[in-house]
């Protein structure tokens, strides 16, 4: 049962647009989100985070949103560039856990020159 | 470089066999975590160490068995190999109270069974 979804395995995108990745949970018990980007042959690098009290969370060019009641994040890329051109990786951390990462099944990001 | 090493970077063995993967964490960290990556699929959770004692199971297969030395390296251990263990294995540590839950990944070792 895939608690983590990433529901788009690919998105394209022209550099200077807006990329906006998508990411739903199934587990109430999940109380904070990562985002994580990966370049290939390298590990997952952290990007963004946000805790379940929040609904926002800004970090430069990246924005998380969270929406709890539809169970629902988002990364927000504005605006997007050719390096962001990674898989981008939707993690989740429950409360009460050893804080093991459950991990979504990842969105390939392409950005256009 | 995350200061998270793993060795071998690439593994390439027959069915039946059996491999050992090793993880160096970073410098201070005394947690130790072992993610499987199938083709298309996002990071499963294996099996966590924590100053050299078991700490949570995921879905790992009894085949497979880890340990945490003294030295707070890990080894993850992978017998009877299937084809369907080819994958990537990725190593992380973590500092308890570090930012974002202080997570390093590894660049990972993958393991392709013929």
């Amino acid at each position: 049962d895939q608690q983590v979804k990433q529901n788009s395995p690919s998105l394209s995108v022209q550099e200077g647009r807006i990329s906006i990745l998508n990411c739903d949970y199934t587990n109430s018990m999940f109380d904070y989100f990562l985002w994580y980007k990966k370049y290939p042959a390298e590990g997952p690098t952290f990007l963004i985070s946000i805790s379940s009290i929040k609904d926002k969370n800004e970090d430069g060019r990246f924005t998380v949103f969270l929406n709890k009641s539809a169970k629902h994040l988002s990364l927000h890329i504005v605006p997007s560039q050719p390096g962001d051109s990674a898989v981008y990786f939707c993690a989740a951390i429950s409360s009460g856990s050893a804080r093991q990462l459950t991990f979504g099944s990842g969105t390939q990001l392409t950005v256009l020159p | 470089d995350s200061g998270v090493t793993q060795t071998p970077k690439h593994l390439i063995t027959a069915t039946g066999q059996r491999v050992t993967l090793r993880c160096s964490p970073r410098s201070g960290d005394l947690s130790v975590y072992w993610y499987q990556q199938s083709l298309d699929q996002g990071l499963q959770f294996l099996i966590q160490y924590y100053n050299g004692e078991e700490r949570a199971k995921g879905n790992i297969l009894e085949r497979f068995s880890a340990q945490q030395f003294p030295d707070l390296h890990s080894e993850l251990n992978l017998s009877s190999l299937e084809l369907g263990d080819s994958a990537l294995y990725f190593c992380a540590s973590r500092v308890a109270g570090g930012p974002n839950y202080g997570y390093t990944f590894g660049s990972g070792t993958r393991l392709t069974v013929v």
